[in-house]
């Protein structure tokens, strides 16, 4: 299975400050029809997981756009231009391009 | 609007078989492309994608899991369903429904439902 780390595992932030979540693959995400199937979740504290990035870069509908993916291969970042005080929670990245689908061990963001 | 329900027994004994039920409304799963997948979520852990069922009926199982995971939908195409055999409290876990659509994975997912094996 491919397994995807997530560096920090806990990231403490100001409110207004700049923070970036780092998920390495163990294996090139890039697929054989060109897509890099790399998506970024956030789950809020109780609730279910939601979507902020698909296929590296492009925002999920409604998502804010102080955040966005970068990355190719098996390095991708996620970024938050100005942390909100509804951002925080866990953030996982995810894979769907070699079965079965995986996720990050997550990375808690926090009040600083 | 689009919106997935997940249903189950609370708790359970370990070695007996869970079933789950995720019901949606919103989208229709005969609709081309579509995917109504199943993950979980021990207490305080990262996710851990299961199964997944599609349009056209193919089913797709993690490998770790495949032995003891049956995914199933009804007619209608509005309720994906899940059967775990032989539980143990290593299945104790939130579980969650989720839909995709092609290579936009888990746009939406449910609220989850908690599920605890013990005796």
């Amino acid at each position: 299975d491919v397994v995807l780390t997530q560096t920090p595992s806990i990231l403490s932030a100001t409110i207004g400050q700049s923070v970036s979540i780092s998920c390495r693959s163990s294996q090139s995400l890039l697929d054989s029809d060109g897509n890099t199937y790399l998506y970024w979740f956030l789950q809020r504290p109780g609730q279910s997981p939601q979507r902020l990035i698909y296929l590296v870069s492009n925002l999920g509908s409604g998502v804010p756009n102080r955040f966005s993916g970068s990355g190719s291969g098996t390095d991708f970042t996620l970024k938050i231009s100005g942390v909100e005080a509804e951002d925080l929670g866990v953030y996982y990245c995810m894979q769907a391009t070699h079965a079965p689908w995986t996720f990050g061990g997550g990375t808690k963001l926090e009040l600083k | 609007q689009v919106t997935l329900k997940e249903s189950g027994p609370g708790m359970l004994q370990p070695s007996k078989t869970l079933s789950l039920t995720c019901s949606f409304s919103g989208f229709s799963l005969s609709t081309s492309g579509m995917v109504v997948s199943w993950i979980r979520q021990p207490s305080g852990k990262s996710l851990e994608w299961l199964a997944a069922i599609d349009w056209d009926g193919d089913k797709y199982y993690n490998p770790s899991l495949k032995s003891r995971l049956t995914v199933s939908k009804d007619t209608s195409n509005t309720q994906v369903f899940l059967k775990i055999t032989s539980v143990d409290t290593a299945d104790t876990a939130t579980y969650y429904c989720a839909r995709s659509i092609y290579n936009n994975y888990f746009d939406y997912w449910g609220q989850g439902v908690m599920v605890t094996v013990s005796s």
